[in-house]
């Protein structure tokens, strides 16, 4: 089973300030690594998805990238509204079994 | 816009067996895989298994021996069962849809329920 491992666990930044998230995978998984942004009382909601692919509506100000085992989530500059916990996800190859990281929290 | 909403009995006793519905609205189950994702309070996500519309499954082999997925496309839902349930199963379970569209699968999660939290105790 692939693990992911995501750091830090909590980040504590203030508004218009840069968030830099990690999420390493214990064997490659190539570019099949996703992310979510959880906020309290919410379901998860898709930020993006084949390490790089913004979903729908989400903001530019939002970046991801990577490949194999190092992914990185990028928040230009925080507004209010970004702090949550964010997890990555992958899917390894058929039949896939679907992981998810630990969670980093991003906190004022 | 595609919902989904997650039903079912929010407190079951220890040894028996969990059971979910996840009602779709605003589009056809057909063509998609569909998803059982769980959270226990204050912890992090575990995804438990998928269904095809057409009824083929994949489960987390953690919990192969207890799942069984169900789908019923004349009421546009599908259904979770989890048996010999325990405290560690309580948690808040998701519905979610697979993105991958026209029978393709993405192993992505979009979109979700808003979740049902279910308690295991006596």
């Amino acid at each position: 089973e692939i693990v992911l491992t995501q750091s830090p666990a909590t980040l504590s930044l203030s508004p218009g300030e840069r968030a830099t998230l990690s999420c390493r995978a214990s064997q490659s998984v190539g570019s099949y690594l996703a992310w979510y942004q959880q906020k309290p009382g919410q379901a998860p909601r898709l930020l993006f998805y084949d390490a790089s692919n913004r979903a729908t509506g989400i903001p530019a100000r939002f970046s991801g990238s990577g490949s194999g085992t190092d992914f990185t989530l990028t928040i230009s500059s925080l507004e209010p509204e970004d702090f949550a916990v964010y997890y990555c996800q992958q899917r390894s190859s058929w039949p896939p079994l679907l992981t998810f990281g630990g969670g980093t929290k991003v906190e004022i | 816009q595609v919902q989904l909403q997650e039903s079912g009995p929010g407190l079951v006793k220890p040894s028996e067996t969990l059971s979910l519905t996840c009602t779709v609205s605003g589009g056809s189950i057909t063509n998609y895989y569909w998803n059982w994702i769980r959270q226990p309070p204050g912890k992090g996500l575990e995804w438990l298994g998928y269904i095809y519309y057409s009824g083929s499954t994949n489960y987390s082999p953690s919990l192969k021996s207890r799942i069984t997925i169900s789908v019923d496309t004349s009421k546009n839902q599908f259904s979770l069962r989890l048996s010999s349930v325990t405290a560690a199963d309580t948690a808040v379970y998701y519905c979610a849809r697979d993105k991958g569209r026209g029978g393709s699968f993405n192993g992505w999660f979009d979109p979700w329920g808003q979740g049902i939290l279910v308690t295991v105790s006596s």
